[in-house]
């Protein structure tokens, strides 16, 4: 399983673009990136995944670089209800279908 | 309408007792999932049921036991309940194979606090 690296903690103000990074640089060419974030006291939620290309969704944008060895989570418009600790997790397309979840990015947004 | 829900939400109970956690989906998902999340917040996989069939047993003592009575529900049983047991334990969902799977819905969690 590739190793992700992620800051402990981020802030961001309110109403600016939030860009989480995530380093990934023993990925291989069958793993996707995925990221997740749990607000506090509630599951985690699934936000984006993406393989090589750029992905949006309502959520957030993530962007891989071409080398696919660091990713980063974009809210383009963070709010207070963002906060929370982000997961960015990489995983097989084949194998157990389990999350691993590492440490993640706690992000406070300031008002 | 909630997809993922879990029951009960809090569960206090003292050691050496056993008790069961409820899962319900009504995403129509084939893959059910229970995590444990621990004190120091590690979240970690424990088991996982497609269409009823245990497919990931991480190393979990005897004393968990799922069971899958349909593809919509995942109840995990413990019995003989220790202190270490204490953690939230979160029920998910997915659908089954590929990128998919890993697009995992969870419930509220379960707070499970053993005395």
């Amino acid at each position: 399983d590739a190793k992700t690296t992620q800051p402990p903690s981020m802030d961001c103000a309110e109403g600016r673009a939030a860009n989480l990074p995530c380093n990934h640089s023993t990925i291989s060419g069958n793993e996707y990136v995925y990221w997740y974030r749990q607000i506090h006291s509630q599951g985690p939620q699934y936000i984006i995944h993406g393989l090589k290309n750029n992905e949006t969704n309502e959520m957030a944008s993530l962007i891989i670089t071409e080398d696919r060895k660091s990713s980063t989570l974009i809210l383009p418009h963070a709010t207070l209800r963002d906060t929370a600790v982000y997961y960015c997790i990489v995983r097989p397309i084949q194998g157990a279908q389990k999350l691993v979840f590492g440490q993640g990015t706690r992000l406070t947004i300031n008002p | 309408d909630t997809a993922v829900s879990q029951t009960p939400k809090y569960l206090v109970t003292q050691m050496g007792n056993d008790k069961s956690i409820k899962c319900e989906q009504n995403l129509g998902h084939d893959t059910m999932y229970w995590y444990k999340q621990d004190s120091k917040k590690f979240l970690k996989i424990m088991f996982s049921y497609n269409n009823k069939e245990l497919i990931i047993n991480e190393t979990v003592p005897n004393r968990f036991s799922p069971k899958s009575p349909d593809k919509a529900h995942l109840n995990l049983h413990i019995n003989s309940l220790e202190l270490g047991d204490s953690a939230v334990y979160f029920c998910a969902t997915s659908r089954a194979g590929g990128p998919s799977s890993y697009e995992q819905y969870f419930g509220p969690g379960t707070r499970l606090t053993v005395t």
